[in-house]
């Protein structure tokens, strides 16, 4: 069965301007969270949404944001991009009864 | 706050070099404990949860044991395909309120 799609795989973008990344879960999967990986802090979590409601949100600031569609497909927006947000951005999805987590290859944003 | 902490942060081992790696783990309400295996560029890949003290899971060359305050994954007589990072995360919190917290990873080399 297919896994869990993300896009674009890599990004380019300028500081200052806004970014969303796409993520399709596995189908049947309703749990879609979001993971932010970079060297030094590791896997960070962003947000997790359950059918179309966000469930659990991590200490991020306001500039990240999610949403979820009634397909389970999720979506993730930063605003107003700093350098620091330059990172491996993963998504990954589970079934609604186990948190055994399938994550996606992710999306390479780098801010210049 | 719950807390995860993994050890070494590098191993380097001859290959045929059994060893074990660690994940220690401080968390309130724990409903199970996860390994996962990352390659560069991807996402990480799942390999075993396992949810109370006492509870082994092994695939192939690995082998994961858990206790009240800490997890190991053992790695019998290893294979060049086996360097990875190896990761560790916790299921945490009750009701509404749940979450996954990551260790920061052990990075294994196996040298042929």
């Amino acid at each position: 069965k297919a896994g869990v799609t993300q896009t674009p795989r890599y990004l380019i973008k300028t500081r200052g301007q806004q970014v969303t990344l796409s993520c399709s879960p596995i189908s049947g999967h309703r749990s879609v969270s979001w993971y932010q990986q970079t060297p030094g802090q590791g896997l960070q979590f962003l947000f997790e949404y359950f059918s179309e409601t966000q469930r659990n949100k991590g200490n991020f600031p306001g500039r990240f944001s999610g949403r979820q569609f009634s397909n389970s497909r999720s979506e993730m927006n930063v605003s107003t991009l700093e350098l620091g947000d330059s990172a491996l951005y993963l998504c990954a999805s589970s079934r609604t009864d186990s948190y055994g987590y399938t994550f996606g290859s992710g999306t390479r944003l780098t801010v210049v | 706050e719950d807390q995860v902490t993994q050890s070494p942060e590098a191993l380097r081992l001859q290959e045929g070099e059994s060893s074990s790696l660690n994940c220690s783990y401080t968390v309130s309400g724990l409903r199970g404990l996860f390994w996962y295996r990352q390659d560069p560029g991807k996402g990480p890949e799942f390999l075993f949860t396992l949810y109370s003290a006492g509870e082994e899971k092994e695939k192939e060359r690995l082998k994961a044991t858990l206790t009240k305050k800490e997890s190991f994954l053992h790695i019998t007589a290893p294979k060049p395909e086996d360097s990875a990072t190896y990761l560790c995360a916790v299921h945490s919190g009750t009701g509404g309120y749940q979450k996954v917290t990551f260790g920061t990873g052990t990075k294994l080399q196996v040298i042929p």
